[in-house]
Protein backbone atom coordinates (compact mmCIF):
# COMPACT_ATOMS: atom_id res chain seq x y z
CA UNK A 1 0.00 0.00 0.00
CA UNK A 2 1.17 3.56 -0.34
CA UNK A 3 1.96 5.74 2.42
CA UNK A 4 3.80 9.36 2.23
CA UNK A 5 5.39 10.49 6.32
CA UNK A 6 6.53 13.88 6.41
CA UNK A 7 9.05 13.37 9.56
CA UNK A 8 8.68 16.79 10.77
CA UNK A 9 5.21 18.32 11.61
CA UNK A 10 6.96 21.78 11.94
CA UNK A 11 10.66 23.61 11.06
CA UNK A 12 11.68 26.89 11.52
CA UNK A 13 15.03 28.41 10.01
CA UNK A 14 16.10 31.77 9.76
CA UNK A 15 16.27 33.70 6.67
CA UNK A 16 19.30 33.19 4.22
CA UNK A 17 19.63 29.62 6.00
CA UNK A 18 19.56 26.21 4.42
CA UNK A 19 15.66 25.07 4.33
CA UNK A 20 15.21 20.92 4.28
CA UNK A 21 11.79 19.34 4.46
CA UNK A 22 11.84 15.92 5.26
CA UNK A 23 9.56 12.81 3.19
CA UNK A 24 9.36 9.23 3.21
CA UNK A 25 7.25 7.09 1.31
CA UNK A 26 6.11 3.68 0.52
CA UNK A 27 4.95 2.67 -2.58
CA UNK A 28 4.36 -0.69 -4.70
CA UNK A 29 4.95 0.50 -8.05
CA UNK A 30 7.16 2.98 -9.48
CA UNK A 31 5.62 6.03 -7.92
CA UNK A 32 5.35 9.64 -9.63
CA UNK A 33 6.23 12.33 -6.30
CA UNK A 34 5.43 15.43 -5.78
CA UNK A 35 5.99 18.51 -3.54
CA UNK A 36 2.91 21.28 -3.31
CA UNK A 37 3.08 24.84 -1.15
CA UNK A 38 -0.04 25.90 0.34
CA UNK A 39 0.68 29.89 1.20
CA UNK A 40 -2.09 30.82 4.35
CA UNK A 41 -5.83 30.64 3.34
CA UNK A 42 -4.60 30.33 -0.35
CA UNK A 43 -5.01 26.65 -2.74
CA UNK A 44 -2.21 24.20 -3.15
CA UNK A 45 0.70 25.02 -6.03
CA UNK A 46 3.42 22.68 -7.17
CA UNK A 47 6.51 23.35 -6.49
CA UNK A 48 8.34 20.12 -8.22
CA UNK A 49 7.61 16.85 -9.48
CA UNK A 50 9.90 13.42 -9.71
CA UNK A 51 8.22 11.28 -13.06
CA UNK A 52 11.27 8.81 -13.43
CA UNK A 53 13.52 10.99 -14.83
CA UNK A 54 16.41 12.33 -13.47
CA UNK A 55 17.05 12.17 -9.93
CA UNK A 56 17.42 15.15 -8.76
CA UNK A 57 14.31 17.42 -9.76
CA UNK A 58 14.56 21.15 -10.01
CA UNK A 59 11.16 23.20 -9.50
CA UNK A 60 10.14 26.83 -8.56
CA UNK A 61 11.40 29.32 -6.66
CA UNK A 62 15.06 27.62 -6.15
CA UNK A 63 13.40 24.80 -4.51
CA UNK A 64 15.15 21.06 -5.59
CA UNK A 65 14.24 17.62 -4.60
CA UNK A 66 16.34 14.33 -5.09
CA UNK A 67 14.81 11.11 -5.43
CA UNK A 68 16.27 8.39 -3.55
CA UNK A 69 15.10 4.81 -4.21
CA UNK A 70 17.24 2.97 -1.51
CA UNK A 71 16.50 4.79 1.08
CA UNK A 72 12.84 6.00 0.12
CA UNK A 73 13.29 8.97 0.46
CA UNK A 74 12.25 12.85 -1.43
CA UNK A 75 13.16 15.19 0.79
CA UNK A 76 12.98 18.97 0.11
CA UNK A 77 16.09 21.51 -0.28
CA UNK A 78 16.56 24.79 -0.76
CA UNK A 79 20.15 26.15 0.01
CA UNK A 80 18.50 30.23 1.31
CA UNK A 81 15.30 30.43 2.55
CA UNK A 82 13.64 33.82 1.99
CA UNK A 83 10.52 35.13 3.97
CA UNK A 84 8.02 34.75 1.60
CA UNK A 85 9.04 30.24 1.94
CA UNK A 86 6.64 30.73 5.28
CA UNK A 87 3.76 28.19 3.94
CA UNK A 88 2.87 24.60 4.39
CA UNK A 89 4.41 22.14 2.33
CA UNK A 90 3.10 18.52 1.18
CA UNK A 91 4.65 16.04 -0.25
CA UNK A 92 2.65 13.27 -2.37
CA UNK A 93 2.73 10.19 -3.83
CA UNK A 94 0.41 8.82 -7.16
CA UNK A 95 0.91 5.83 -8.72
CA UNK A 96 -1.51 2.58 -9.58
CA UNK A 97 -1.92 0.12 -7.10
CA UNK A 98 -3.95 -2.90 -6.88
CA UNK A 99 -6.70 -0.51 -5.69
CA UNK A 100 -6.41 1.43 -8.45
CA UNK A 101 -5.11 4.74 -9.42
CA UNK A 102 -3.72 6.40 -5.83
CA UNK A 103 -2.74 9.89 -4.47
CA UNK A 104 -2.00 10.04 -1.18
CA UNK A 105 -0.71 13.46 0.74
CA UNK A 106 1.36 13.87 3.36
CA UNK A 107 0.23 15.15 6.71
CA UNK A 108 2.20 18.47 6.04
CA UNK A 109 5.72 20.38 7.28
CA UNK A 110 4.67 24.23 8.16
CA UNK A 111 7.78 26.51 7.54
CA UNK A 112 8.47 29.24 9.28
CA UNK A 113 11.24 31.47 8.38
CA UNK A 114 12.66 34.01 11.28
CA UNK A 115 13.61 37.25 10.24
CA UNK B 1 -6.56 32.38 -17.48
CA UNK B 2 -6.47 28.95 -16.34
CA UNK B 3 -8.11 27.94 -13.46
CA UNK B 4 -10.20 25.91 -10.98
CA UNK B 5 -12.76 28.04 -8.84
CA UNK B 6 -14.81 26.62 -6.19
CA UNK B 7 -18.39 28.37 -4.88
CA UNK B 8 -18.80 28.87 -2.16
CA UNK B 9 -15.53 30.01 -0.43
CA UNK B 10 -17.46 29.98 2.97
CA UNK B 11 -20.08 28.32 4.35
CA UNK B 12 -22.07 27.56 7.47
CA UNK B 13 -25.11 25.66 7.45
CA UNK B 14 -27.12 23.53 10.05
CA UNK B 15 -26.70 19.95 10.61
CA UNK B 16 -29.07 17.65 8.14
CA UNK B 17 -29.09 20.94 5.24
CA UNK B 18 -28.90 19.49 1.84
CA UNK B 19 -25.84 21.32 0.74
CA UNK B 20 -23.62 21.71 -3.12
CA UNK B 21 -19.89 22.68 -3.33
CA UNK B 22 -19.35 23.86 -7.00
CA UNK B 23 -16.22 22.48 -9.01
CA UNK B 24 -15.38 24.67 -12.22
CA UNK B 25 -12.05 24.31 -14.29
CA UNK B 26 -11.50 25.95 -17.99
CA UNK B 27 -8.75 24.06 -19.17
CA UNK B 28 -10.58 21.03 -20.47
CA UNK B 29 -8.89 18.66 -18.00
CA UNK B 30 -10.45 15.28 -18.10
CA UNK B 31 -9.58 14.56 -14.57
CA UNK B 32 -11.19 16.16 -11.61
CA UNK B 33 -11.04 15.16 -7.64
CA UNK B 34 -12.31 16.31 -4.55
CA UNK B 35 -10.17 16.22 -1.38
CA UNK B 36 -10.54 17.45 2.62
CA UNK B 37 -8.13 19.44 4.40
CA UNK B 38 -7.81 18.49 8.50
CA UNK B 39 -5.34 19.57 10.77
CA UNK B 40 -2.36 16.73 10.65
CA UNK B 41 -4.35 14.77 8.49
CA UNK B 42 -3.22 16.53 5.22
CA UNK B 43 -5.63 16.02 1.74
CA UNK B 44 -7.51 13.02 1.94
CA UNK B 45 -9.84 12.33 -1.07
CA UNK B 46 -13.39 12.19 -1.32
CA UNK B 47 -13.85 11.15 -4.80
CA UNK B 48 -12.59 11.29 -8.37
CA UNK B 49 -14.18 11.81 -12.21
CA UNK B 50 -11.82 10.66 -14.69
CA UNK B 51 -14.11 11.90 -17.18
CA UNK B 52 -17.68 12.45 -17.79
CA UNK B 53 -20.11 10.24 -16.35
CA UNK B 54 -16.90 8.15 -14.82
CA UNK B 55 -16.79 8.96 -11.14
CA UNK B 56 -14.96 6.97 -8.31
CA UNK B 57 -14.46 6.79 -4.37
CA UNK B 58 -11.58 7.83 -3.09
CA UNK B 59 -10.30 7.14 1.02
CA UNK B 60 -13.37 9.38 2.61
CA UNK B 61 -16.18 9.24 0.52
CA UNK B 62 -19.15 8.65 3.34
CA UNK B 63 -21.58 11.41 3.24
CA UNK B 64 -20.81 12.37 0.03
CA UNK B 65 -22.36 12.64 -3.59
CA UNK B 66 -20.45 13.72 -6.65
CA UNK B 67 -21.85 14.18 -10.28
CA UNK B 68 -19.83 14.73 -13.93
CA UNK B 69 -22.72 15.47 -15.92
CA UNK B 70 -20.43 18.41 -17.84
CA UNK B 71 -16.36 18.11 -18.59
CA UNK B 72 -15.54 21.52 -16.87
CA UNK B 73 -17.89 21.20 -13.51
CA UNK B 74 -17.62 18.86 -10.99
CA UNK B 75 -20.24 19.64 -7.74
CA UNK B 76 -19.58 18.24 -4.52
CA UNK B 77 -22.65 17.19 -2.56
CA UNK B 78 -23.63 16.67 1.23
CA UNK B 79 -27.00 15.07 1.35
CA UNK B 80 -27.28 15.63 5.51
CA UNK B 81 -24.07 17.25 6.78
CA UNK B 82 -22.57 16.44 9.88
CA UNK B 83 -20.54 18.49 11.94
CA UNK B 84 -17.87 16.09 11.10
CA UNK B 85 -18.10 17.07 7.42
CA UNK B 86 -16.34 20.41 9.02
CA UNK B 87 -13.05 21.28 7.05
CA UNK B 88 -11.48 22.54 4.32
CA UNK B 89 -12.36 21.37 0.84
CA UNK B 90 -10.43 21.29 -2.10
CA UNK B 91 -11.40 20.61 -5.71
CA UNK B 92 -8.33 19.35 -8.44
CA UNK B 93 -7.99 18.92 -12.07
CA UNK B 94 -6.03 17.38 -14.06
CA UNK B 95 -4.86 16.54 -18.16
CA UNK B 96 -5.38 12.87 -17.28
CA UNK B 97 -5.38 10.31 -14.60
CA UNK B 98 -1.86 9.39 -15.11
CA UNK B 99 0.07 9.11 -11.80
CA UNK B 100 2.47 11.75 -13.30
CA UNK B 101 0.18 14.70 -14.04
CA UNK B 102 0.16 17.84 -12.27
CA UNK B 103 -3.19 18.49 -10.27
CA UNK B 104 -4.07 22.14 -10.36
CA UNK B 105 -6.32 23.23 -7.19
CA UNK B 106 -9.03 25.58 -6.44
CA UNK B 107 -8.88 28.01 -3.83
CA UNK B 108 -10.82 26.02 -1.25
CA UNK B 109 -14.34 26.13 0.64
CA UNK B 110 -14.05 26.33 4.59
CA UNK B 111 -17.20 24.45 5.38
CA UNK B 112 -18.87 24.68 8.95
CA UNK B 113 -21.51 22.46 9.74
CA UNK B 114 -23.44 23.32 13.23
Amino acid sequence: AQSVTQLDSHVSVSEGTPVLLRCNYSSSYSPSLFWYVQHPNKGLQLLLKYTSAATLVKGINGFEAEFKKSETSFHLTKPSAHMSDAAEYFCVVSDVGTGGFKTIFGAGTRLFVKA
Amino acid sequence: EAQVTQNPRYLITVTGKKLTVTCSQNMNHEYMSWYRQDPGLGLRQIYYSMNVEVTDKGDVPEGYKVSRKEKRNFPLILESPSPNQTSLYFCASSVGLAGSETQYFGPGTRLLVL
